[in-house]
């Protein structure tokens, strides 16, 4: 089982629209949770880190699941800019180690 | 003024070659890292260096050897490059305290390799 299960997609999305999707984690011990935003062919971006208590950075909303291991990612008002696959990001280790995900492939449609 | 800067952007060889890429970050970081993303996109940590002592080291072929000469680089040397070895190669940093691990990791923008 892989450590960090995200559903691949595509979720094509009309422009305005919210989007939401999860990704599952299986180490219960992990800290620290974090998702990414990778465009075609670009390095990885730091969108959001995770909190307990769940957190919000304008249009996007991530939440966290401790007890079904699990952390949300949502989208309101999707814009075209936001077409990009989405890196569910969660760190095991006190050394920075971060698990990736497989990603989340969002298309937002005019 | 790039954070993190790796250099070729592009690498074409010939199996059995070896080659290196570079890696500087000028964010003052201690922590550097090795990332391997293949065909399927999926992203693998090889190596992590904490001020020049290396602190992470995957299962990853020992062809691959990572040097740090200071903490603001780290170098990933690859011996007898084989097909397998064809994908992105990524380099990042994070400002990590010894203990604590909450820290985001900032991405240089990628080595494409392609083996022939």
């Amino acid at each position: 089982r892989k450590e960090v299960e995200q559903d691949p997609g595509p979720f094509n999305v009309p422009e305005g629209a919210t989007v939401a999707f999860n990704c599952t984690y299986s180490n219960s011990a992990s800290q620290s949770f974090f998702w990414y935003r990778q465009d075609c062919r670009k390095e990885p971006k730091l969108l959001m880190s995770v909190y307990s208590s769940g957190n919000e950075d304008g249009r996007f909303t991530a939440q966290l699941n401790r007890a079904s291991q699990y952390i949300s990612l949502l989208i309101r008002d999707s814009k075209l800019s936001d077409s990009a696959t989405y890196l569910c990001v969660v760190n095991t280790d006190s050394w920075g180690k971060l698990q990736f995900g497989a990603g989340t492939q969002v298309v937002v449609t005019p | 003024d790039t954070a993190v800067s790796q250099t070729p952007k592009y690498l074409v060889t010939q199996m059995g070659n070896d080659k290196s890429i570079k890696c500087e970050q000028n964010l003052g970081h201690d922590t550097m890292y090795w990332y391997k993303q293949d065909s399927k996109k999926f992203l693998k940590i090889m190596f992590s260096y904490n001020n020049k002592e290396l602190i992470i080291n995957e299962t990853v072929p020992n062809r691959f050897s990572p040097k740090s000469p200071d903490k603001a680089h780290l170098n990933l040397h690859i011996n007898s490059l084989e097909l397998g070895d064809s994908a992105v190669y990524f380099c990042a940093s994070s400002q990590e305290p010894k203990g604590m691990s909450n820290q985001p990791q900032h991405f240089g923008d990628g080595t494409r390799l392609s083996i022939l």
